[in-house]
């Protein structure tokens, strides 16, 4: 079966700090990854895609990357932290040509 | 803009009630997919409808999707504290190879015992 982790659950981090969020998925090969922010337990935002390694593609301009650097693990970054970086972040990963998104636990982010 | 509208935003009933929550758009949408949230957890699927008309039933969950394919709708019979969470419906779009999937804000359920 496929599994999706991602860590940590939880995370305070000064302002101006470095960000490394990592997601791992098993089970399966070649998914589409995501990465969504989520603010006040609402809305989904889109923040980047890959269809494949080293294939990254972000929905909206801002502080955070995100890399690719094997085909389960997706990684999101950030070289210096701003207090509206914090957020509830989600990885997910779907199966191409099948509908559906199957989501992590999420790490709250906290920056101070 | 929002595209996909929820409603209600928030919704508190007592054990045994009915309900219905809407998702809404005046967008054509090529599959809808309805999924539920707990405090601290990720958004688990629920269900995905494509065709306009479909309806689908998850135990006591009834979703169906407009003939349209522009709205869509989640009845829950007789709720129990268990389905308490927020209901977020995601609308799929596709452009050529393109195929964006587009967030509701979501409903917040409490089912109170």
């Amino acid at each position: 079966s496929q599994t999706i982790h991602q860590w940590p659950a939880t995370l305070v981090q000064p302002v101006g700090s470095p960000l490394s969020l990592e997601c791992t998925v098993e089970g399966t090969s070649n998914p589409n990854l995501y990465w969504y922010r989520q603010a006040a337990g609402r809305g989904l935002q889109l923040l980047f895609y890959s269809v494949g390694i080293g294939q990254i593609s972000s929905e909206v301009p801002q502080n955070l990357s995100a890399s690719r650097p094997q085909d389960r693990q997706f990684i999101l970054s950030s070289k210096k932290l701003l207090l509206s970086d914090s957020g509830f972040y989600l990885c997910a990963w779907s199966r191409r040509g099948v509908l559906g998104y199957t989501f992590g636990s999420g790490t709250r982010l906290t920056v101070v | 803009t929002q595209l996909l509208e929820q409603s209600p935003q928030f919704l508190s009933i007592q054990e045994g009630e009915n309900l219905t929550v809407y998702c809404n758009s005046s967008s054509v949408f090529s599959s809808l997919q309805w999924y539920r949230q707990e405090p601290g957890e990720g958004p688990v699927l629920l269900v995905t409808v494509v065709t306009g008309g479909e309806v689908k039933k998850l135990k006591r969950l009834t979703f169906q999707f407009g003939d349209a394919r522009k709205d869509s709708s989640l009845h829950i019979t007789a709720a129990q504290p268990g389905d308490t969470g927020l209901y977020l419906c995601a609308g799929e779009r596709s452009a050529g190879n393109n195929r964006k999937l587009i967030w509701g804000l979501g409903t917040s359920l409490a089912v109170n015992p």
